[in-house]
């Protein structure tokens, strides 16, 4: 498996723009999660879904940040208008079933992140 | 609160030292605990986990972590760091009852020298 996958890798925009970040689970995991990374808060859930559905979104820092998931595969995180304070590195993770499964808890896979640069 | 206290930011250890860093957290039942580990420009990789069971928990890479409910503590160790060792190290919780996600310390960054 190629693990979980995220697009793009680095981005770099402008104030106001709007940005897509992409992220494809791994295939069977039922769980999806974006995660933010930055040297002042460290790493922060934003949101995540399970069974394509939105569980929590408590972490989403206000109406500029939304996120979907229409299908297994597929999960986007949007930003619009984006500012310099969204600058940071996102991580998408899936995971199979929920975090407590048969026989302990299961695992969380990363993505490699997406770099975002806000100018 | 209820978090996840890594108390050192950095360490820097000499190739072939021992290593223990140190991981706190603060809930009242315990949570399941694990910790990650980020090398430079990379996702987070999974070393290690705890729900329940053996206290001392074996991990990829020669990591083990030990849970100390008396202490609130899962340290984690290596007898001997490499020096591709170096990376930064997050403890992380999903807490006993309730929401999925993980809770993340603010990590601790090793640096190891030849």
């Amino acid at each position: 498996d190629a693990g979980v996958i995220q697009s793009p890798r680095h981005e770099v925009t402008e104030m106001g723009q709007e940005v897509t970040l992409r992220c494809k689970p791994i295939s069977g995991h039922n769980s999806l999660f974006w995660y933010r990374q930055t040297m002042m808060r460290g790493l922060e859930l934003l949101i995540y879904f399970n069974n394509n559905v939105p569980i929590d979104d408590s972490g989403m820092p206000e109406d500029r940040f939304s996120a979907k998931m229409p299908n297994a595969s597929f999960s986007t995180l949007k930003i619009q208008p984006s500012e310099p304070r969204d600058s940071a590195v996102y991580f998408c993770a899936s995971q199979k079933g929920g975090a407590r499964g048969f026989f302990g808890v299961n695992e969380q896979f990363f993505g490699p992140g997406t770099r975002l640069t806000v100018l | 609160a209820q978090s996840v206290t890594q108390p050192d930011i950095h360490i820097t250890v000499s190739e072939g030292a021992s290593l223990e860093l140190r991981c706190n957290y603060s809930y009242g039942a315990t949570p399941y605990l694990f910790w990650y580990v980020q090398s430079p420009g990379q996702g987070l990789q999974l070393l290690l986990k705890y729900f329940s069971g053996d206290t001392l928990v074996q991990g990829i890479k020669g990591f083990e972590a030990e849970f100390k409910r008396s202490q609130s503590s899962f340290n984690l160790r290596k007898p001997s760091v490499h020096w591709s060792d170096a990376a930064e190290y997050f403890c992380a919780v999903v807490r006993p009852t309730g929401a999925n996600n993980l809770f993340f310390g603010t990590g601790t960054r090793l640096t190891v020298i030849p």
